[in-house]
């Protein structure tokens, strides 16, 4: 089955600094990458998607690159403020006939102000 | 944040009892989940539901039971199988495959 593995587990950064998480898949197959925010005592919330069809796509400060070839995606975020502090998931799957979404570790991002 | 809804917030289990978890989504939705969450693990996919009926074990239904009666409802039960039940659950549901997921605020089961 599907394997991602999710790195750094922890990350701190100072405010207005950039912050990156990488993730690396097992399944060529996969074609589905997703990136969930988890706020303290709060639920998972998809932030940003990416499908093999494209190498990148930005919302506002986020962006996610996928190097189909290396089995690796990132998330990055410019201009980190206090409130992107939270636990970032990635995930994988592939678009045959099963739901099976494997997550990461995840990634505990604190930003200083 | 309506919309998928997980109770009771907090459960305690005994030694050998069942336990049911609720999900309740008022989305629409044909698909739905149940993951389980520990610190430093992720979510890790216990079954799922592509629709009403029909139920799929995922990595680590061990120990787990669900039932798709309604397309609404997707309830879990932990039974006294699962030697290891504390931990953090999470009900989600999702429009289809490959889509986003709507998760609930999760259920924190302890054992007495």
């Amino acid at each position: 089955g599907e394997n991602v593995e999710q790195h750094p587990s922890t990350l701190s950064v100072q405010e207005g600094d950039s912050a990156v998480i990488k993730c690396t898949y097992s399944d060529s197959a996969s074609n589905y990458f997703p990136w969930y925010k988890q706020e303290l005592g709060k639920r998972p919330q998809l932030i940003i998607d990416i499908r093999s069809n494209v190498g990148e796509k930005k919302d506002q400060r986020i962006a996610v690159t996928l190097n189909k070839t290396a089995k690796h995606f990132s998330l990055h975020i410019t201009e980190t403020q206090p409130e992107d502090s939270a636990v970032y998931f990635c995930a994988a799957s592939r678009s045959s006939s099963n739901y099976k979404l494997t997550f990461g570790k995840g990634t505990l991002l604190t930003v200083n102000p | 944040d309506g919309g998928i809804t997980q109770s009771p917030k907090y459960l305690f289990r005994k030694e050998g009892q069942n336990v049911t978890l609720s999900c309740e989504q008022n989305l629409n939705h044909d698909a739905m989940y149940w993951y389980r969450q520990d610190p430093g693990q992720g979510l890790r996919l216990i079954y799922y539901s592509q629709i009403v009926n029909d139920f799929q074990k995922g990595d680590i239904a061990e120990g787990y039971s669900v039932s798709r009666e309604k397309k609404e409802s997707f309830p879990l039960t932990v039974t006294s199988a699962q030697k290891n039940p504390t931990a953090f659950y999470l009900c989600a549901s999702s429009i289809s495959r490959n889509e986003k997921l709507f998760f609930g605020s999760g259920t924190q089961l302890s054992v007495l």
